[in-house]
């Protein structure tokens, strides 16, 4: 089983600052299978990035996925008011299919 | 469009058996590449992969907990069943499902919230 180890677990910034998210796997992760997801309270999760750079649908440029093998990034190159939530990576290479344990963007 | 939505208890006993349904709109269990996914997170916790339903019947669980769940389609009514089997109180949380293409999950539904508790 691949664990997903994110950091930080909180992020404490102002609206229009960048916010750089880190998740590594404990094993490469094949073909970069790796997305992110948002989480906001109530809600479920939205997809944001998969493979690991590709945007869904809808989702807007300041949003960027990055890497390869075993650590990856999710980029808000400028926070929105929108944006504060709890972000998790995904990888969808091998089953089990695992999560990381999630990174809270705060406003600071 | 597509959408899911989960029913089920909101409350059982422990020891007891829960079953959850996930009905499916804008596709088919049966489409090719597609599957079903079903996802739990315990209040404040991280999100934590259950099953999975792929559209040739290939099906797929959690190590951990793989003897206490059966995931089943009922292709008549285009659902997916989640049985688990005696529930504790910490598998009090909410329970998604989602569909997958390929393995990838891009549509959520609204979850379920299940507490359990005597």
């Amino acid at each position: 089983e691949i664990v997903l180890t994110q950091s930080p677990g909180t992020l404490s910034l102002s609206p229009g600052e960048r916010a750089t998210l880190s998740c590594r796997a404990s094993q490469t992760v094949g073909k970069n299978y790796l997305a992110w997801y948002q989480q906001k309270p109530g809600q479920p999760p939205r997809l944001l990035v998969y493979n690991p750079s590709t945007r869904a649908t809808g989702i807007p440029d300041r949003f960027s996925g990055s890497g390869s093998g075993t650590d990856f990034n999710l980029t808000i190159s400028r926070l929105e008011p929108e944006d504060f939530a709890v972000y998790s990576c995904h990888q969808y290479a091998y089953s089990p299919l695992t999560f990381g344990g999630g990174t809270r963007v705060e406003i600071k | 469009q597509i959408t899911l939505k989960e029913s089920g208890p909101t409350l059982v006993k422990p020891t007891q058996t829960l079953t959850l349904t996930c009905t499916l709109s804008g596709f088919s269990v049966s489409d090719e590449y597609v599957g079903v996914v079903w996802i739990r997170q315990p209040p404040g916790k991280a999100l934590e992969f259950l099953a999975l339903s792929y559209w040739n019947d290939d099906n797929h669980y959690s190590p951990s907990l793989r003897t206490r769940l059966t995931i089943t389609k009922d292709t008549s009514k285009n659902q997916v069943i989640l049985t688990m089997t005696n529930m504790d109180p910490v598998d009090t949380g909410t329970y998604f499902c989602g569909k997958s293409a390929g393995w990838l999950v891009d549509y959520w539904g609204q979850g379920a919230q299940v507490t359990v508790s005597s």
